[in-house]
Order: structure tokens, then C-alpha cells, then sequence
């Protein structure tokens, strides 16, 4: 099965927050990482959080890392109907730093 | 810095031709990766280098495939033949062997092969 794992869809109303949750099974990734991805563009980097650290914020975005549970999550704050996009969460893989493992993405939908 | 470039950004083209695709990563990065992107199958990792060097290429399909970089700041990965399975959006990404190891992803190449 994937080693990380999303689920697919997310619909949220402009101006609310929003939760978008990821499990991973390496106990040993080092770094964990939220990409965004547009339509018909590529992924681009949001923010990143090392492991040994809990709660990483960047202006709307919050990042909440659980280790015990292998639980990731983003919050986004004030939902505008420009985050509208696929969210991806990805892992470094065993054994290698380089590598990144991807979930399937997450298609967060704003609602006016 | 221009970000990672590639191209052509769409390509089309029938079964059986010669595809190549390009890549020019950030300059200065000394990781190169390709990814490979379908509704079926999510993205997934292709081939990485480092340094030049194909490190890992367990990820390319079949002996249809093939990567190079000849230098830094140039990649390709070309397909012959090509096939409708095939069809999808290719991405090259790069990163930097320090920090975080966060990688920067290029536009995407979407091909489509008829």
C-alpha cells in the first residue's frame, strides 16, 4: 500500500480554515512537506517541518506534526478561493534524504 | 533565479516516434529528479541524479526510457518508442544535497501520445 496517504477531496466556504490531513509510515523521515498544485502547473513548495519539531506557522498556514501517530496536517486559515488547489504531502524515504515519497493529493475545493 | 525550466511545455505526438524532453535545473542544485504524473497513478519517481550521476533508475518504466545529463545544468529523458500509455505529464524537479532537501518542481511537459 502507499506510504502516504490523503484523502482526496475537501471542500471548504471562503474565509473558514482548512484542514488537510496526512498519514505517513516512515518513523525515520527526517523532513515532511506540503506542495501545492494548480491546474495545468507544477508543484510548488509551501513550507516544510523537520521531525523533531511539532508546529511550524507561516503567515495563514499552520503545520502540525504528530510523530507518534504519523500524523501531518495543514491548516489554512481565512480559505481564500485562490488556494484552490491539489495539496500534496510528501515524506523523505528511508534511507535517503533525496528521495520524497508523495500521497495522492488532496483536491481542496473553496466555496464562495 | 528562473526556477527549474523544461520543455517543450505540450508535446504531442504518435505512436512510435521518438519523444525527448528537457530540463535545465536551478543553478547551483545537485539533485535532479524526473516524476511521471497520470490520474491513474499519481506521480511517481522516475529516475534521480546526483552530481551527473544516475543514482537511482528503478523507477523508469521499461527500456523504452532513458535519462542523461550531460552536465549540471541540462537533462533529458527520452522516450523510443513511444505509446499511448505514455501519455501524461512529465516533471523534472531539482534540489540541494544541504538543508532541508526540499525540491523545486519545473512546469511539467504534458505529453500525449496517439
Amino acid at each position: 500500500g502507499e506510504d502516504v496517504e490523503q484523502s482526496l477531496f475537501l471542500s471548504v466556504r471562503e474565509g473558514d480554515s482548512s484542514v488537510i490531513n496526512c498519514t505517513y509510515t516512515d518513523s525515520s523521515s527526517t523532513y515532511l512537506y506540503w506542495y501545492k498544485q494548480e491546474p495545468g502547473a507544477g508543484l510548488q513548495l509551501l513550507t516544510y517541518i523537520f521531525s523533531n519539531m511539532d508546529m511550524k506557522q507561516d503567515q495563514r498556514l499552520t503545520v502540525l506534526l504528530n510523530k507518534k501517530d504519523k500524523h501531518l496536517s495543514l491548516r489554512i486559515a481565512d480559505t481564500q478561493t485562490g488556494d484552490s488547489a491539489i495539496y500534496f504531502c510528501a515524506e523523505s524515504m528511508r534511507g535517503s534524504a533525496r528521495q520524497l515519497t508523495f500521497g495522492s493529493g488532496t483536491q481542496l475545493t473553496v466555496l464562495p | 533565479d528562473a526556477g527549474v525550466i523544461q520543455s517543450p511545455r505540450h508535446e504531442v505526438t504518435e505512436m512510435g516516434q521518438e519523444v525527448t524532453l528537457r530540463c535545465k535545473p536551478i543553478s547551483g542544485h545537485d539533485y535532479l529528479f524526473w516524476y511521471r504524473q497520470t490520474m491513474m497513478r499519481g506521480l511517481e519517481l522516475l529516475i534521480y541524479f546526483n552530481n551527473n550521476v544516475p543514482i537511482d533508475d528503478s523507477g523508469m518504466p521499461e527500456d523504452r526510457f532513458s535519462a542523461k545529463m550531460p552536465n549540471a545544468s541540462f537533462s533529458t529523458l527520452k522516450i523510443q518508442p513511444s505509446e499511448p500509455r505514455d501519455s501524461a505529464v512529465y516533471f523534472c524537479a531539482s534540489s540541494l544535497s544541504q538543508g532541508a532537501h526540499e525540491q523545486y518542481f519545473g512546469p511539467g511537459t504534458r505529453l500525449t501520445v496517439t
